[in-house]
């Protein structure tokens, strides 16, 4: 049965900082990874989306890796600001999505 | 376009009690979903629609029922609340199945006492 855990569960750093937001998963027949944005009170937006055949997404700031032997994905967010303050869920595709429980991140000013 | 939506936003219902969550999208997907999201939990699907006409069970479907109305509405019942139905509830859309990317709605929170 596929398994999706992000550590940590939360994460605070100061504003500027670049940072790394971890997912991994226990079966490595995925057909995609997505990264999702939740803020407090309000639905999920979708960050980006990786292929199976693809080693990495990048939109803006916002970099997605994907190592499917391994079975991990990281988040990678360049000069993080106030505003990148949310939760951040990965979820893998597997006929259907599978979801982490998300790390909460607050960027402090 | 205002996407996805779901009404109520918010919810209380006492145990046994029955009510339907509603859902529209106006993307002109094909593929409707429901989850729930329960706190240190990852959403969790409860039924999905692939198409105009078919619906399938999710992960957790025990207690729910769910009705695709047509192209734009999905909607999900709850015939007899129980404390443990206690959650979020989310409806999301994608123009197909499974590939792609989903498109969520605010929400719905719903307390069963």
């Amino acid at each position: 049965k596929q398994e999706v855990t992000q550590i940590p569960a939360a994460l605070s750093v100061p504003e500027g900082e670049n940072l790394v937001l971890n997912c991994s998963f226990t079966d490595s027949a995925i057909y995609n990874l997505q990264w999702f944005r939740q803020d407090p009170g309000k639905g999920l937006t979708s960050l980006l989306l990786i292929q199976s055949s693809q080693r990495e997404q990048t939109s803006g700031r916002l970099n997605a890796s994907l190592d499917k032997s391994s079975g991990r994905s990281t988040l990678y967010i360049a000069a993080s600001q106030p505003g990148d303050s949310a939760t951040y869920l990965c979820a893998v595709n597997t006929y259907q999505l599978i979801w982490g429980a998300g790390t909460k991140l607050i960027i402090k000013p | 376009n205002a996407g996805v939506t779901q009404t109520p936003k918010f919810q209380v219902l006492k145990t046994g009690q029955s009510m339907t969550l509603q859902c529209a999208q106006d993307m002109n997907h094909n593929s409707m979903y429901w989850y729930r999201q329960d706190p240190g939990m990852g959403l969790r699907l409860i039924y999905y629609s692939a198409s105009e006409g078919t619906t399938d069970k999710g992960e957790v479907p025990n207690g729910y029922n769910v009705s695709r109305l047509n192209k734009r509405e999905f909607s999900l019942r709850l015939e007899s609340a129980a404390p443990s139905q206690t959650s979020v509830y989310f409806c999301a859309s994608s123009e197909g199945y499974s590939a792609d990317t989903q498109y969520f709605g605010p929400g719905t929170r719903l307390t069963v006492l």
